[in-house]
């Protein structure tokens, strides 16, 4: 099975940084594109940033443009999301997501169960 | 960026109903949209991809069809379980976008 586990979530005042990882078993993670997808607390999904699989391709989101980084280790089957200059609109639920393409960003076709970022 | 937008926001309907959901794209993207389902405190989880093709696990009530810039997802008989929200997203542009979500409720 799938198995997808976010962690580096907590507490950030305005301004500050964090980094997410996601480390991922039960399938070829080398193989499979990832996401990062949020959801601010009561609202709904919002597109965040994704990377192919051998790095050559990477997309953000407008709203965190030159603000955050994706990037992925294959050899240790792990996600990272570095997120700077942080805001209150940063608030959210960060799940790590797979795709079933390598190349394609398309089908978010397995989700982890999230890790909480708070900005305040 | 494509706008997707869903409707109704949210439906309350009851056990055995069928269940019908909008999302509308701002442009034409063909057959590039999927649908999740997003239980309370829940993961989202994929259940229709490329507009109409069932994931696999995911029982027979739903379904999806449409291109262009119209979709639907139908329950055909409305379950207990179905309480959800439920969210379309294209992927026929960068950046990928989601509709803002159907909230589904037993009456």
């Amino acid at each position: 099975d799938v198995h997808l586990v976010e962690s580096g979530g907590g507490l950030v005042q305005p301004g500050g940084s964090l980094s997410l990882s996601c480390s991922a078993s039960g399938f070829d993670f080398a193989s499979h594109a990832m996401h990062w997808v949020r959801q601010a607390p009561g609202r709904g999904l919002q597109y965040v940033s994704s990377i192919t699989i051998d790095v050559t391709s990477t997309n953000y989101a407008d709203s965190v443009k030159d603000r955050f980084t994706i990037s992925r280790d294959n050899s240790r089957n792990t996600l990272f999301l570095h997120m700077n200059s942080l805001g209150p609109d940063d608030t959210a639920v960060y799940y790590c997501v797979k795709d079933r393409e390598p190349y394609n960003w398309k089908y978010f076709d397995s989700w982890g169960q999230g890790t909480l970022v708070i900005v305040s | 960026d494509i706008q997707m937008t869903q409707s109704p926001s949210s439906l309350s309907a009851s056990v055995g109903d069928r269940v019908t959901i909008s999302c509308q794209a701002s442009q034409d993207i063909s057959s590039y949209l999927n649908w999740y389902q997003q239980k309370p405190g829940k993961a989202p989880k994929l259940l229709i991809y490329d507009a109409s093709n069932l994931e696999t696990g995911v029982p027979s009530r739903f379904s999806g069809r449409g291109s262009g810039t119209d979709f639907t997802i139908t329950i055909s008989s409305l379950q207990p379980e179905d309480v959800a929200i439920y969210y379309c997203q294209q992927y026929d542009f960068l950046p990928l976008t989601f509709g803002g979500g159907t909230k589904v409720e037993i009456k």
